[in-house]
């Protein structure tokens, strides 16, 4: 089956302690991105990757940092967790399509609390 | 700066009513605009738009581009209460990465 996969669902934890939210795509997309969902602001984008080894800075990226060693693994580290990147993360993978644009496949989510 | 606006922001409406969900943008080098639904968890997938006037639908909903007046809508005739959720509009402007606008939250109440 077709899917995105995010791990943990859900987090508690602490501020500053080191995290690591790992998201895996079986589809073979070149492209995979992160986004946070926050009431009233809709979906933002942190970070994307067009393919291995290349990432680049979306709309909101302080504080997170990502890495793609691999096409089908685009894990989101935040060093130094603060609370207020207490929010609901989202991956997506989709193909490049220049042309028309493409549909991207979300991943099940990870709700993250920092105390 | 490209911009991607929904109205309205919330909505709520009795079953069998049929609403109507807007989504304007103002972006450069506009490839798509894709409709998705947001239940509890991750968005799903509704409808893909790529040229003006050519209606998508499937079952109650269905959707249109005007890439004239540069938006697009979202039908829902005889809304259930399943179809309660955050629909949410993106437009495609590089062939791969989506911007989104900050979605519409509708309930339908029985």
């Amino acid at each position: 089956e077709a899917q995105v996969t995010q791990n943990p669902r859900y987090l508690i934890t602490v501020t500053g302690k080191k995290l690591t939210v790992t998201c895996s795509q079986n589809m073979n997309h070149e492209y995979m991105s992160w986004y946070r969902q926050d009431p009233g602001l809709g979906l933002r984008q942190i970070y994307y990757s067009m393919n291995v080894e290349v990432t680049d800075k979306g709309d909101v990226p302080e504080g997170y940092k990502v890495s793609r060693k691999e096409k089908r693994n685009f894990p989101l580290i935040l060093e130094s967790p603060s609370p207020n990147q207490t929010s609901l993360y989202f991956c997506a993978s989709s193909l490049v399509r220049y042309a028309s644009g493409t549909e991207a496949f979300f991943g099940q989510g990870t709700r993250l609390t920092v105390v | 700066e490209d911009k991607v606006v929904q109205s309205p922001l919330s909505l709520v409406v009795h079953e069998g009513d049929t609403v109507t969900l807007n989504c304007s943008y103002e972006v450069t080098n506009f490839r798509s605009l894709l409709w998705y639904k947001q239940e509890k968890k991750a968005p799903t997938f509704l409808f893909m738009l790529t040229s003006s006037g050519i209606e998508k639908k499937s079952g109650r909903l269905s959707s249109i581009l005007d890439k004239k007046e540069l938006f697009s809508i979202l039908n829902i005739t005889a809304t259930q209460t399943g179809d309660s959720a955050i629909y949410l509009c993106a437009v495609s402007v590089s062939g791969y990465a989506l911007n989104f606008g900050k979605g519409t939250s509708l309930l339908v109440t029985p």
